[in-house]
């Protein structure tokens, strides 16, 4: 079965600091897609990142990267140079071909920048 | 292009009633799917559908059902409604390729409380 784990249930950190948060997954199939999600107090899930398991380049997009290891499985997400409208509720999410759109998501990590 | 659209926004019933969740998705996306999300089990998945017909459906039980029409809008219906259905109800939609799961684009959502 697969499973998207987060262990980071709440991280707060000064702005303008770097900071990690960390996925990592449990799937039986070969070929399976990732993703990030961001959900602000607004409730709206906003889409981050899409990523297949054939592509392990690691991706930067302005402040944000992440960093896909299928030998860890582990998707991680780096925010550099935090700011304060990045506090959010960051999810990672799982889906299986085999599995339509399905996606499975983790517990979310809390994330607060403060000034 | 509009974006994922959810009606109501919020909505308060009384258990044994019944409720209906309104999603539309976003122009010429086929595959609407909808998620049930809550602080004690996060973001669960409920169904998937793609051109009227259901594709997946998560471990929830009868009283949850959907559809989705011609027009790719779709509706979720709960029955018997139990304190435990209060929620946020996500409605998500995306383009489909066979053999590809593309990001899913979230509406707002649907507040539902049971009292």
């Amino acid at each position: 079965a697969q499973k998207v784990t987060q262990a980071q249930t709440e991280i707060s950190v000064v702005e303008k600091e770097d900071v990690t948060l960390d996925c990592v997954y449990e799937t039986r199939d070969t070929t399976y897609y990732l993703f990030w999600y961001k959900q602000p107090p607004s409730g709206e899930l906003v889409f981050l990142i899409r990523r297949n398991s054939f592509d392990e380049q690691n991706e930067i997009s302005g402040r944000y990267s992440w960093n896909f290891q299928k030998s860890t499985s582990s998707f991680n997400f780096t925010i550099t140079a935090s700011q304060v409208v990045d506090s959010a509720v960051y999810f990672c999410a799982l889906s299986e071909t085999g599995g339509g759109n399905k996606l499975t998501f983790g517990t979310g990590t809390q994330l607060k920048v403060e000034l | 292009k509009a974006g994922v659209t959810q009606t109501p926004r919020y909505l308060i019933k009384t258990r044994g009633q019944q409720v209906t969740l309104s999603c539309s998705p976003i122009s010429g996306h086929r595959s609407v799917s909808w998620y049930q999300q809550t602080p004690g089990q996060g973001l669960q998945f409920l169904f998937e559908y793609f051109s009227e017909t259901q594709r997946n459906k998560g471990n929830f039980p009868g009283r949850f059902s959907g559809r989705q029409f011609s027009n790719s809008r779709s509706e979720m219906n709960v029955s018997t409604l139990e304190l435990g259905d209060s929620a946020l109800y996500l409605c998500a939609s995306s383009e489909k390729t066979v053999g590809s799961n593309l990001e899913q684009f979230f509406g707002p959502g649907t507040r539902l409380t049971v009292l």
